[in-house]
């Protein structure tokens, strides 16, 4: 029941923009984004229960289709600072199982 | 306190030996997760709590790997007869309210099985 996420990782140029995928097979109950720096925890970003529904995090934001079969974070004007690796979250249909996507490791260089 | 907070920080062990991991989640969040990260990996889902209710175990990797939580707080991961495959970062987090919300994650404890 794990997403997928694309790309596996990506290496952006300051000021650049970037779009990570996160699909599942089945339709998702919720989606949730967390940055995750080296060594560190991860941090929440954002959430989106409704397929349709798009989210803003400063200058990250997210959408969900409507099928809630996938969601999108968008980076945009990419800055140092959102280097790390970024997961979806999701629940299973059960609603006790919480997993996370495959990652996508993003590098944003000067 | 102000944020998930988790104990030790780093546990280092031989093999065959039991350990046991704590995580203090942040005052009145009702859900609990616990998760594994593997250098360089993803986060491997284990366990959720929710207020007293029972947890589905299903997610543990195997039956020397149990978790409890006391009074709807703090919660013990102990794995039992530790392996090398073991040794990871495990991750602690709490949410509020509704199950599945923004979770806010602890430091972690970095577990070595030597």
């Amino acid at each position: 029941q794990q997403p997928v996420q694309s790309p596996q990782a990506v290496i952006l140029r300051e000021g650049e923009d970037a779009v990570i995928n996160c699909s599942s097979s089945k339709a998702l109950y919720s989606v949730h984004w967390y940055r995750q720096k080296h060594g560190e925890a991860p941090v929440f970003l954002m959430i989106l229960l409704k397929g349709g529904e798009q989210m803003r995090h400063e200058k990250i934001s997210a959408s969900f289709n409507e099928k809630k079969q996938q969601s999108s974070l968008y980076l945009t004007a990419s800055q140092l600072s959102y280097s790390g690796t970024y997961f979806c979250g999701t629940a299973s249909n059960t609603g006790n199982q919480f997993y996370f996507g495959t990652g996508t490791s993003l590098t944003v260089i000067p | 306190g102000a944020g998930v907070s988790q104990s030790p920080s780093n546990k280092v062990t031989e093999k065959g030996k039991d350990v046991e991991l704590r995580c203090d989640p942040i005052s009145g969040h009702t859900a609990l997760y616990w998760y594994r990260q593997s250098l360089g990996q993803g986060l491997e889902f284990l366990i959720y709590f929710q207020g007293n209710s029972a947890p589905d175990k299903s997610g543990l990797p195997s039956d020397r790997f149990s978790a409890e939580r006391t009074g709807g707080s703090v919660s013990t991961l102990t794995i039992q007869r530790t392996q090398q495959e073991d040794s990871a970062v495990y991750l602690c987090a709490s949410s509020p309210g509704l199950a599945g919300g923004n979770k806010y994650f602890g430091p972690g404890t970095r577990l070595t099985v030597t």
